[in-house]
């Protein structure tokens, strides 16, 4: 199964553009890329899914080079509320592969 | 509708005792996941099911755990024995069908004494 670095936290203020990259060097072929959201207390949500190229929902924005070694999830104008954990998965959406994702602090 | 609810929220036992975890996932979802995590880490896989069967029971720790699902609805996570290191949160998640996005239930705290 594929393994993702992302980085353990990152730091931002409310209004602006995050973005988190995400390594996954033997992705496989088969293998998708989602993102989820988790606050404390709560499970993991999803939020993005892609397999090449670019995504977009309402939410944020999944960029994917075309070699899908690594990806970006784009959070626009990010508000506290955004402050979690984010995971970046690998795999054939079936069996979820979690790493120790990305604690995001957003600050006013 | 209804999300993924799983009951008790909190469950503390004793070293050694058995515990019953439960899950009830979206109506109509024929996937069900168990999914294990430790104070600071991403959760981990332990079971699914689609339909009434296990289709992958690999991340089971050891034969202390064990799941049912009889009805393919209603899922029941089995903990004989337990020990200090069981300590967790025990997350469901269920899909439409193997593949489709995973909702998550909230969560069973388990504090093993």
């Amino acid at each position: 199964l594929a393994k993702t670095t992302q980085p353990i936290s990152m730091d931002s203020y409310e209004g602006q553009e995050v973005n988190i990259t995400c390594s996954h060097n033997n992705i496989a072929t088969n293998d998708y890329i989602t993102w989820y959201q988790q606050f404390p207390s709560q499970g993991p949500r999803f939020i993005i899914q892609g397999y090449k190229t670019k995504v977009t929902n309402e939410v944020a924005s999944l960029f994917i080079p075309a070699d899908r070694k690594s990806s970006t999830l784009s959070l626009p104008r990010v508000s506290l509320s955004d402050t979690a954990v984010y995971y970046c998965l690998v795999g054939d959406r079936g069996k979820l592969i979690f790493g120790q994702g990305t604690e995001l602090s957003v600050k006013p | 509708g209804a999300g993924v609810s799983q009951t008790p929220s909190n469950k503390v036992t004793e070293k050694g005792k058995y515990v019953e975890l439960r899950c009830d996932p979206i109506s109509g979802h024929t996937a069900l996941y168990w999914y294990r995590q430790s104070l600071g880490q991403g959760p981990e896989f332990l079971i699914y099911f689609q339909g009434t069967g296990a289709a992958d029971d690999s991340g089971l720790p050891n034969d202390r755990f064990f799941a049912v699902r009889p009805e393919g609805s209603v899922s029941t996570l089995k903990i004989q024995r337990t020990e200090r290191g069981d300590s967790a949160v025990y997350l469901c998640a269920s899909s439409g069908n193997r593949g489709d996005t995973q909702y998550f239930g909230p969560g069973t705290r388990l504090t093993v004494l």
